[in-house]
């Protein structure tokens, strides 16, 4: 199985700043790496998918990049309805594994 | 509009089987798979398997084999999860989720928490 090792667990950031989120999989998963934002209560919802394709509707200060086994999810100004848990997706190979989740919340 | 309609919140004794539902609509449920996942507070997000509509197949984590079953029924557009021999392991919220064959889930049912309890 490849194992998913997100970063950090937690972040405290200010309105404006740019946040960085970090997923590491154990072995290249050729971009098939997804990002999901769950809000207190909600489903997840799909931000990026495929690296660095942002999903309709999401707006365009959520960003992803990366290759292999490194990704990060981008925020470029953190806004207050940004505070949720965002986690990352494999869809490289089953069976389908997840990072733990940041818990992103305003300072 | 896609949507994933889940059932009810369940309380279940240890020992027991619960069986959930997914009803699929603003699409055509068999273009896609189905699949579900687990999330708990210890164990964070797991995916148990998926089916495809279409053609009654299942793939399954190995982890939950013998745990969860996966079956779909395509006249009423519903996939179903049964989870069986329920122990507090098996307390928590359970997602269906549609699979875009880009590798990637796109939408979610809204979640059934799942309480095993005396």
């Amino acid at each position: 199985d490849i194992q998913m090792t997100q970063s950090p667990s937690f972040l405290s950031a200010s309105v404006g700043d740019r946040v960085t989120i970090n997923c590491k999989a154990s072995q290249n998963i050729n971009k098939y790496l997804n990002w999901y934002q769950q809000k207190l209560g909600e489903d997840p919802k799909l931000l990026i998918y495929n690296t660095n394709n942002l999903q309709t509707g999401i707006p365009s200060r959520f960003s992803g990049t990366g290759s292999g086994t490194d990704y990060t999810l981008n925020i470029s100004s953190l806004q207050s309805e940004d505070v949720a848990t965002y986690f990352c997706l494999q869809g490289s190979s089953r069976p389908l594994t997840f990072g733990s989740g940041t818990k992103l919340e305003i300072k | 509009e896609v949507k994933l309609q889940q059932s009810g919140d369940e309380l279940v004794r240890p020992g027991a089987s619960v069986k959930m539902s997914c009803k699929a609509s603003g699409y055509t449920f068999t273009d896609y798979a189905m699949h579900w996942v687990k999330q708990s507070p210890g164990q964070g997000l797991e995916w148990i398997g998926a089916i495809i509509p279409l053609i009654d197949t299942t793939n399954y984590n190995q982890k939950f084999k013998g745990k969860a079953t996966l079956t779909a029924d395509k006249s009423s557009n519903t996939a179903y999860m049964e989870l069986s021999r329920l122990t507090s392991e098996d307390s928590a919220v359970y997602y269906c989720a549609r699979y875009n064959s880009g590798y990637y889930f796109d939408y979610w049912g809204q979640g059934v928490m799942v309480t095993v309890s005396s």
